[in-house]
């Protein structure tokens, strides 16, 4: 069964500092997706990023990107440049076709202080 | 585009009446719809998949007769909590996938109190 981890159950950033999110999961598949949603107090869940595993180079968005390392099974979040704006709960999820469906890591509760 | 709404946002209601939660999405065709229980502070656990037209799968552990899903259309999935008690109070969330893609499209939520 996929199983997706994120070890880090609350983090902390300074604003305008950079912090990264882990995350690592376990598949037998090759062909998957990988994303970082982001829900805020609000509770409205919003992709952050994704990133298909067939692709070698990382996913970017701005101010966020991502490691991915396949033959590691990991997939961290770095968000440059932190704003207050960022804080909120961050999720890893996994996606294959066959599975039908997105497996969600435990999150990662993220805090920036101004 | 790709917006997904959910109603009621906040709901209450007394211990052994049935809530009706509506999700639609309002500018594609999901064939796919899947609901979702969140506990304060804790990740989205997947209850039930529903494809149009067709009978909804659950998720081990959830039961079929309190959390009734109907897909009867392409833009629109009910969950019905059904002799709701104080347990099944919860935020629910569902989402849509469109057809022939992975990626789903998330709705805002509803709070569930039941008293």
């Amino acid at each position: 069964a996929q199983t997706v981890t994120q070890s880090q159950p609350e983090m902390s950033v300074q604003e305008a500092e950079t912090v990264t999110l882990s995350c690592t999961y376990d598949t037998s598949e090759s062909d998957y997706y990988l994303f970082w949603y982001k829900q805020p107090p609000s509770r409205q869940m919003i992709l952050v990023i994704r990133q298909e595993a067939y692709k070698q180079q990382n996913a970017t968005e701005n101010r966020f990107s991502v490691n991915f390392q396949k033959a590691a099974k990991s997939f961290s979040l770095k968000i440059s440049d932190s704003q207050l704006g960022d804080a909120a709960m961050y999720f890893c999820a996994y996606y294959y076709n066959a599975g039908n469906m997105l497996t969600f890591g435990g999150g990662t509760r993220l805090m920036v202080k101004p | 585009g790709a917006v997904v709404s959910q109603h009621p946002s906040w709901v209450i209601c007394k211990s052994g009446t049935s809530v009706k939660i509506e999700c639609r999405s309002l500018d594609f065709q999901a064939t796919t719809m899947f609901w979702y229980r969140q506990f304060p502070k804790q990740s989205l656990m997947l209850m039930a998949t529903s494809n149009e037209g067709s009978k909804a799968t659950y998720e081990q552990g959830v039961e079929k007769d309190k959390f009734l899903i109907n897909h009867a259309s392409l833009t629109l999935s009910t969950l019905t909590v059904t002799s709701a008690h104080p347990e099944d109070s919860s935020f629910y969330i569902c989402s849509a996938r469109v057809l022939l893609s992975y990626e789903q499209y998330f709705g805002p939520g509803t709070r569930l109190t039941v008293t």
